[in-house]
């Protein structure tokens, strides 16, 4: 069974600077969720999707943050100007319905805004 | 709301010690409680899962025990080797497992041979 895929592994951008991650999750899995790790601590939700529609994106900055996840297959996350405090390893992880909120989680990308 | 609480570390042991890291949590509703780890260079995998008071989850020699009373769900390994140096993460979902997890801080474990 193929794992959730993310790309890019590694970027680096100037501040103010946009960007966007990929993310393909297991097939058939209905729920997508991106995750924000910053070194030292453990990964925050910052948005959940169930198919195509949002469940949860109380936490995501939406003044620069954006997130869609089109045909409720493959999702894309952008940020747009960044920041310095944006560097972290962003995850994306999928789940089943049937799966009692066990996660499969991606590589992550790892973004450095300097 | 949710929240979840793990010793700090980094914690450094000899091959074959015993291992506790420990964790306790406050949730809205009845939890699913999860470790999941890091290997160096790798994605975070599910470790070990319970899902009501009394289950004890276990996995590759890892054990832990849903403890309502206590909010707690410490992970102990009677026997570390050095391929189990990696972060830990203590996590939960609660809502029947719809919602996302929230983890704790991470526990960062090296074994030394």
């Amino acid at each position: 069974e193929a794992g959730v895929a993310q790309s890019p592994r590694y970027k680096i951008i100037e501040k103010r600077q946009s960007v966007a991650f990929w993310c393909n999750p297991i097939s058939g899995h209905a729920t997508l969720y991106w995750y924000q790790q910053i070194l030292g601590q453990g990964p925050k939700l910052l948005i959940q999707f169930q198919n195509n529609g949002v469940v949860d994106d109380s936490q995501l900055p939406k003044d620069r943050f954006s997130a869609e996840r089109l045909k409720g297959v493959d999702s894309t996350l952008k940020i747009q100007p960044a920041k310095l405090e944006d560097s972290a390893v962003y995850l994306c992880a999928s789940s089943s319905n049937q799966g009692g909120g066990k996660a499969f989680f991606g590589q992550g990308t790892r973004l450095t805004v300097v | 709301g949710n929240s979840v609480t793990q010793m700090e570390g980094p914690v450094t042991l000899s091959e074959e010690a015993f291992l506790t890291i420990n964790c306790t949590y406050t949730a809205t509703g009845y939890p699913s409680l999860f470790w999941y780890v890091q290997y160096p260079g790798e994605g975070l995998q599910l470790l070990l899962k319970a899902t009501k008071a009394d289950d004890k989850g276990s996995n590759k020699g890892f054990e832990a025990t849903y403890r309502k009373e206590t909010t707690s769900f410490h992970l102990e390994k009677g026997s570390v080797q050095v391929s189990d140096s990696a972060v830990y993460f203590c996590a939960l979902t609660t809502g029947t497992g719809r919602r996302a997890l929230t983890f704790g801080s991470g526990t960062r474990l090296q074994v030394q041979p």
